[in-house]
């Protein structure tokens, strides 16, 4: 079964704290990788994509490491509003369409 | 914007009756998802369709169905609804295509569905 793992967390942090979350994935052959957001009783919605060179977006960083199937996300100068359910999400294979995505990782940001 | 719309935010059914959740997106997207999301256990597939008239199973089709007559709407039906539906269903779609990128998924609100 093709899976993607994430911690589940609670990661509470305080205000302007640096926070990190990682991912693995098992299937070698995904092509597409992705950071949603989850807000308490909400859609998810698209963080980030990531790429192979990895890519910064304000005061987050994606990064991918191929060879070890792993992803991260890093989150600078943590704000309030930042407090949500990560998923790591990733392509279900080469050309596939479907999206396998992790349970997600929880972040509080405490004032 | 892409925009995902579900017919309901919140629906309250008995056990046995026949549910119909749609879903419908503005923005031409190939592709069709329909999932559903407990506490625990992640985001699950249910279904899923790359073109009118087409489905597939996802990971978790027993006693759903799904119908999708038009490009734009994507149906999931609940035959005769049971107690172990009680939960969030989300409906996804994306463009397809060649590009990696064209996997992004847009998801609708969300039907909170509880069955009695």
């Amino acid at each position: 079964r093709k899976e993607v793992e994430q911690d589940p967390g609670p990661f509470n942090v305080p205000e302007g704290a640096t926070v990190a979350f990682n991912c693995t994935y098992s299937n070698s052959a995904s092509q597409s990788f992705f950071w949603y957001r989850q807000d308490c009783r909400k859609e998810p919605k698209l963080l980030m994509s990531v790429y192979s060179s990895g890519n910064e977006d304000g005061r987050f960083t994606a990064q991918l490491n191929r060879a070890s199937q792993y992803i991260s996300l890093l989150i600078r100068d943590s704000k309030l509003s930042d407090s949500a359910t990560y998923l790591c999400v990733v392509n279900s294979g080469a050309g596939s369409y479907q999206l396998t995505f992790g349970k997600g990782t929880k972040l509080s940001v405490i004032p | 914007d892409v925009k995902v719309t579900q017919s309901s935010r919140y629906l309250v059914k008995r056990t046995g009756e026949k549910v119909f959740l749609e879903c419908v997106q503005d923005m031409d997207h190939e592709n069709m998802f329909w999932y559903r999301q407990d506490p625990g256990l992640g985001l699950r597939l249910i279904y899923f369709s790359y073109d009118v008239k087409m489905k597939e199973k996802g990971d978790i089709p027993e006693g759903y169905s799904v119908s999708r007559e038009k490009k734009e709407r994507f149906s999931l039906i609940l035959e005769s609804a049971s107690t172990n539906q009680t939960s969030m269903y989300l409906c996804a779609s994306s463009r397809g295509g060649t590009s990696v990128d064209y996997n992004e998924q847009f998801f609708g609100p969300g039907t909170r569905l509880t069955v009695l």
